[in-house]
């Protein structure tokens, strides 16, 4: 079974373009959530999908980012404009049930984005 | 609010020395509680996690960790040390009734020959 996998693996781009981060989750996994991690920081939560909804993004940084997962499949993340302090690793993860305790969340590589 | 505090960025222990990545939590209801691994160039991979009953949690690849209500820890353990134990690890809390994982700052363990 194919796991969570995430493009593109790397991305580097200049201050003020736009960028979209895929998330393919894992087949027939409804949950679907999007983690960052900045440089020396903690991977922080940024929202959570059931199904096409958006169940919680109160970890979105700004309205900069955009996330959207049309059909309940596979999600986008779109940075737009892009800035400096937008660094990091963007990490996608899925599972069966929402409440992460229950079962696992399996996550991705993780795309990590450096914005010049 | 719940919060997860790894002492130590950087671990370096003997290949077949004791393993112990020390992790603490801040939580206002019982919480669930994780270790996630990440290998070079891999994703974050789950060691092992405690829900409920025995308190002493064994995981992938000989690793254990140990819940202790009163000292609000869940450390990390291994007896002996490999050098395919080189990795980063990151302790994780949460909330029984939320969908969200906070984690710690993460712990880079190194394996000196």
């Amino acid at each position: 079974e194919a796991g969570v996998t995430q493009f593109p693996s790397h991305s580097v781009i200049e201050k003020g373009q736009t960028v979209t981060l895929r998330c393919d989750p894992i087949s027939g996994h409804d949950n679907l959530y999007w983690y960052r991690r900045v440089m020396g920081k903690e991977i922080k939560f940024l929202l959570h999908f059931v199904k096409e909804s958006k169940q919680d993004e109160s970890g979105m940084p700004n309205n900069r980012f955009l996330a959207e997962r049309t059909g309940g499949t596979y999600s986008t993340l779109k940075v737009q404009p892009a800035e400096l302090e937008d660094s990091g690793v963007y990490f996608c993860a899925s599972s069966q049930d929402a409440i992460v305790g229950y079962t696992e969340a399996f996550f991705g590589q993780g795309t990590r984005l450096t914005v010049v | 609010a719940q919060s997860v505090t790894q002492l130590g960025s950087h671990v370096s222990v003997s290949e077949g020395a004791l393993v112990l990545l020390r992790c603490n939590y801040s939580s206002s209801v019982p919480p669930y509680l994780f270790w996630y691994v990440q290998y070079p160039n891999q994703g974050l991979q789950l060691l092992l996690k405690y829900t409920t009953g025995a308190t002493l949690v064994k995981g992938i690849n000989g690793f254990e960790a140990e819940f202790k209500k009163s000292e609000t820890s869940f450390h990390l353990t291994k007896p002996s040390a490999h050098m395919s134990d080189a990795a980063e690890y990151f302790c994780a809390v949460s909330d029984r009734r939320d969908d969200k994982i906070i984690f710690g700052k993460g712990t880079r363990l190194h394996i000196l020959p």
